[in-house]
């Protein structure tokens, strides 16, 4: 089974502090995303990697940035948090080659910034 | 941009009852059409997935989804419904350069 794990699953944070959020996979991934996930609004892409220390920017990359130094590992990073960052935060990967083209999500982390 | 349309924000069934869920894409291009569900309190898991082939696509629990390409539609369907399919339904597109589109998720509640 495909294992996607994230840091933490609630965190508080105050308005202007670094924020890391951390997502591991097990299964040698090639791709690993993060998306934030708010009511009504769907999953929304923020960053993307294809490879280590390979990224791309999603739809809102505004206020973040990314990290991935390892193959299994993908940072996610908000330099100075801001309330309307309050989010639900979902890691994810997926190969690159073949038929799983799907996406395996870890549990979120809940994200409030006060 | 790509995009992608459910048009069902919150679908109340009773259980037995029959479910379509809507999707719509923007996308002239090849894609992979996918429908995840989210259990209260759980991860993002995949329903079901379309690549290629058979346009009726078969998943788990089931479910099932038309691939209809003229309408740009990939709508999922379940003959009968239980308590247990009490989840938020979200439609995904993948595009050539393995980004995902996600839609903004339907809410299905079904009453024992």
């Amino acid at each position: 089974d495909v294992k996607v794990t994230q840091s933490s699953r609630y965190l508080v944070k105050r308005t202007g502090e670094k924020v890391f959020l951390e997502c591991v996979q097990d299964m040698d991934h090639e791709n690993m995303f993060w998306y934030r996930q708010d009511p009504g609004l769907g999953l929304r892409l923020i960053y993307f990697s294809y490879d280590v220390k390979m990224k791309e920017k999603g739809d809102i990359p505004e206020g973040y940035s990314v990290s991935r130094e390892k193959k299994e590992r993908f940072s996610l990073i908000l330099e100075s948090a801001s309330t309307n960052q309050t989010s639900m935060y979902l890691c994810a990967s997926s190969l690159t080659t073949g038929a799983a083209y799907e996406q395996y999500f870890g549990p979120g982390t809940r994200l409030t910034v006060t | 941009a790509q995009s992608v349309s459910q048009h069902n924000h919150h679908v109340i069934l009773s259980e037995a009852a029959s479910l379509e869920l809507g999707c719509n894409y923007s996308y002239g291009g090849t894609v992979n059409l996918f429908w995840y569900v989210q259990y209260p309190g759980q991860h993002l898991q995949l329903l079901l997935k379309y690549f290629s082939g058979d346009p009726l696509v078969k998943g788990i629990k089931g479910f099932e989804a038309e691939f209809i390409k003229s309408k740009f539609s990939f709508n999922l369907r379940k003959p009968s419904v239980q308590w247990s399919d009490t989840a938020e339904y979200f439609c995904a597109v993948r595009s050539n350069f393995n980004k995902f589109y996600f839609g903004s998720g339907t809410k299905l509640n079904v009453k024992p």
